[in-house]
């Protein structure tokens, strides 16, 4: 079975500063990872996914993400965060072998001061 | 396309009732899953369908719960009879099967007294 851990459950920031959103992840076979976020009262949507190849996923808005298998972790980053960036972000896992249930992370507050 | 449809945005009804959450997923997607999140126990997946057939049903709660997907433009879930424990935002979402992204709907906020 696949589990994801994502390490903070809020990470406040000030407005142009990087940020770093850390998830891993715990699976006996190979996976596909993925972030979605989440804007108040709205559902998820893809920030960015690794499938194969390049480690380095870049996404929409800026994110990109990392693929560490030995670290087992796929943490997410921003160079300079603004405003509207201000969401819950989910760490999600699914095995690439086959079936769909895809396990998301508990979540990680992203709160951007201004 | 209007991306995954779901109604009612908003439900209170009073412990007892029967509570039926509707969807219409993205034409052509031909999976669909619900999903409930809280506070307490986050996002889980509560079953999923693949070409309008129950896949995994792993993760509905108890027997209170049903799912069906009568054709591949509808989906509803029943809760009957409801309980306050099941006060949640319920998501529907979508997927071209291989395509690996989930199409989420805004969700139902269910409130139940």
């Amino acid at each position: 079975a696949q589990s994801v851990t994502q390490l903070d459950s809020q990470v406040p920031v000030f407005e142009e500063a990087p940020v770093e959103l850390r998830c891993n992840y715990s699976s006996s076979v190979s996976v596909y990872l993925f972030w979605y976020v989440q804007y108040p009262n709205q559902g998820l949507q893809l920030l960015l996914k690794y499938l194969s190849g390049s480690t380095l996923v870049k996404g929409i808005n800026g994110f990109e993400a990392e693929f560490n298998k030995s670290q087992t972790s796929f943490h997410l980053r921003k160079p300079s965060v603004h405003i509207s960036d201000t969401a819950e972000y989910f760490c999600a896992v699914t095995r690439n072998t086959g079936g769909f249930k895809t396990i998301f992370g508990a979540g990680t507050r992203l709160f951007v001061k201004a | 396309d209007a991306g995954v449809i779901q109604s009612p945005r908003h439900e209170v009804t009073e412990m007892g009732q029967e509570v039926t959450l509707r969807c219409k997923p993205i034409s052509g997607h031909d999976y669909l899953f619900w999903y409930r999140q809280t506070m307490m126990r986050g996002l889980e997946l509560l079953i999923y369908f693949n070409n309008n057939v129950p896949i995994d049903d792993s993760g509905m709660p108890e027997d209170r719960f049903s799912a069906k997907m009568p054709n591949a433009s509808f989906s509803t879930l029943k809760i009957q009879p409801s309980e306050p424990r099941d006060s949640a935002v319920y998501f529907c979402a979508s997927e071209e099967g291989g395509r690996n992204e989930q199409f989420f709907g805004p969700g139902t906020r269910l409130t139940v007294l």
